[in-house]
C-alpha cells in the first residue's frame, strides 16, 4: 500500500532564510505527488504537483519541488520565506492506478513556524 | 476564483445522533470527495463521488456513513449514529476532471465534535 512521509513534525525558520520541507513516499508504480498548505481556519490549497516530465516543478507562493525517483523523495523548497508561509503542509500521492481509484494519501504534515 | 463551500464550520452532536455535512462543489466539477482529519493525524480519504455513484470508499468509510448528491448542487456526507471517534474535521473536494494529476480543490472544512 501508498505512504507518504513528512520526517518533520515541526520546523522553525527565520524570516527571509531559506525552506526545505521533506517529504518521501512508498508507491509502487509512477506516482502523482501533491504539495498542499492549509493555513489556520482555511482549508487545503495545491501549491504544487508532479506528473511526469521535469523533476523540477515550480508551483504558486514562490514555491518548488523536486522529484527524487532514486530517493523516493518529493522535498518542497522555498528559497527565501516570509511570515505569511506559516501554515501545515502536506505531502500526497495519488493512489490512481488506472483502475478507477483517485482517492490522495496524505502524509502527516509539517507544522512550519517563521519567526522575525 | 471559485470555491467550494462548507456548512456549518463547526458542529456538536451527542453520540448516536445522525448529523449530516454539507458541501456545494464548484459549479462546473464532476468528481466530488470526502475527506477527514482526527485532530493531529493525517488527513484521510472517506469516498469518491461521480456519475452520482460512489466511485471508490475506504475502509473507514463502513457503513454508518453515506453520500448524496440530491440537487445538482450541494453533495452531502451523512453519520447516521455517530461515535466518539468521529470527531474530526471533514473536508469536501471537487475536481473537473479526474484528479490523479491535478489535484483537487478543497473546502474550509466542518469541524465535527461528538460529544
Amino acid at each position: 500500500a501508498q505512504s507518504v512521509t513528512q520526517p518533520d513534525i515541526h520546523i522553525t525558520v527565520s524570516e527571509g532564510a531559506s525552506l526545505e520541507l521533506r517529504c518521501n513516499y512508498s508507491y509502487g508504480a509512477t506516482p502523482y505527488l501533491f504539495w498542499y498548505v492549509q493555513s489556520p481556519g482555511q482549508g487545503l490549497q495545491l501549491l504544487l504537483k508532479y506528473f511526469s516530465g521535469d523533476t523540477l516543478v515550480q508551483g504558486i507562493k514562490g514555491f518548488e519541488a523536486e522529484f527524487k525517483r532514486s530517493q523516493s523523495s518529493f522535498n518542497l523548497r522555498k528559497p527565501s520565506v516570509h511570515w505569511s508561509d506559516a501554515a501545515e503542509y502536506f505531502c500526497a500521492v495519488s493512489t490512481y492506478s488506472g483502475g478507477g481509484a483517485d482517492g490522495l494519501t496524505f502524509g502527516k504534515g509539517t507544522h512550519l513556524i517563521i519567526q522575525p | 476564483e471559485p470555491e467550494v463551500t462548507q456548512t456549518p464550520s463547526h458542529q456538536v452532536t451527542q453520540m448516536g445522533q445522525e448529523v449530516i455535512l454539507r458541501c456545494v462543489p464548484i459549479s462546473n466539477h464532476l468528481y466530488f470527495y470526502w475527506y477527514r482529519q482526527i485532530l493531529g493525524q493525517k488527513v484521510e480519504f472517506l469516498v469518491s463521488f461521480y456519475n452520482n455513484e460512489i466511485s471508490e470508499k475506504s475502509e473507514i468509510f463502513d457503513d454508518q456513513f453515506s453520500v448524496e448528491r440530491p440537487d445538482g448542487s450541494n453533495f452531502t456526507l451523512k453519520i447516521r449514529s455517530t461515535k466518539l471517534e468521529d470527531s474530526a474535521m471533514y473536508f469536501c473536494a471537487s475536481s473537473e476532471i479526474r484528479p490523479f494529476a491535478y489535484g483537487y480543490t478543497f473546502g474550509s472544512g466542518t469541524r465535527l465534535t461528538v460529544v
